[in-house]
């Protein structure tokens, strides 16, 4: 079975500060990871995706993420947050195969304070 | 301009009054998923189509129905609408492959109101 933690429901950080949203996943065999944004009335998009390939992926706008095997970890980072970073965030998990079922976080709000 | 289309955006309804909102996607994509998005819950999958005329349950079903007659068009259907079917609806689309989970593109969303 798999399962996802975003250990933050809320984050706040400093216009020009890193961003740091937490995620922890669970399954029982290699999993695909990505990070979905969506900002306020609109649909979700894409930031970055993990498919057994490189452990640290770069994404659109700045971010990245590292898949931490050992720590079951794929938290998404960015040097220095902007205001139109603030958004809800998704980490969502899947098998290697499109076959296999997605399952989302609850979410992470980010806000960035000026 | 490739992209996932719903409609309506916005619905306000009576319980018991049946309604579908509707789902096109012009990437030709196998792969065709309803989610709902409530507050704490991200989004749960509501049910999923890998091609035309397959379909299946995704985590909460209940309460739905829907139909892939073609490639394109994903409907969902709530036959009896209820309260508790509030909510904040994304039809989404991908590429099915073997060996990679596919990236999901999703609608704008449909936000329902049942009265």
């Amino acid at each position: 079975a798999q399962s996802v933690t975003q250990l933050d429901s809320h984050v706040s950080v400093s216009e020009g500060t890193p961003v740091l949203l937490r995620c922890n996943y669970s399954s029982s065999y290699s999993p695909s990871l990505f990070w979905y944004v969506q900002h306020p009335n609109k649909g979700l998009q894409l930031l970055l995706k993990y498919t057994s390939a490189a452990t640290l992926v770069k994404g659109i706008n700045g971010f990245e993420a590292e898949f931490k095997k050992s720590e079951t970890s794929f938290h998404l980072t960015k040097p220095s947050a902007h205001m139109s970073d603030a958004a809800e965030y998704f980490c969502v998990v899947s098998g290697l195969s499109s076959y296999d079922k997605v399952i989302f976080g609850p979410g992470t709000s980010l806000s960035v304070i000026p | 301009e490739a992209q996932v289309t719903q409609n309506p955006r916005y619905l306000i309804t009576v319980t018991g009054k049946k309604l579908t909102v509707t789902c096109s996607q012009n990437m030709n994509h196998e792969y065709m998923s309803w989610y709902r998005q409530d507050p704490g819950l991200g989004l749960r999958q509501i049910y999923y189509s890998m091609n035309v005329e397959v379909t299946d349950k995704g985590d909460v079903p209940e309460g739905y129905k829907v139909s892939r007659k073609e490639k394109r068009n994903f409907p969902l259907i709530l036959e009896s609408p209820s309260p508790n079917q509030t909510s904040l609806y994304f039809c989404a689309s991908s590429e099915i492959r073997e060996r990679e989970a596919g990236t999901q593109y999703f609608g704008p969303g449909t936000r329902l109101l049942v009265l």
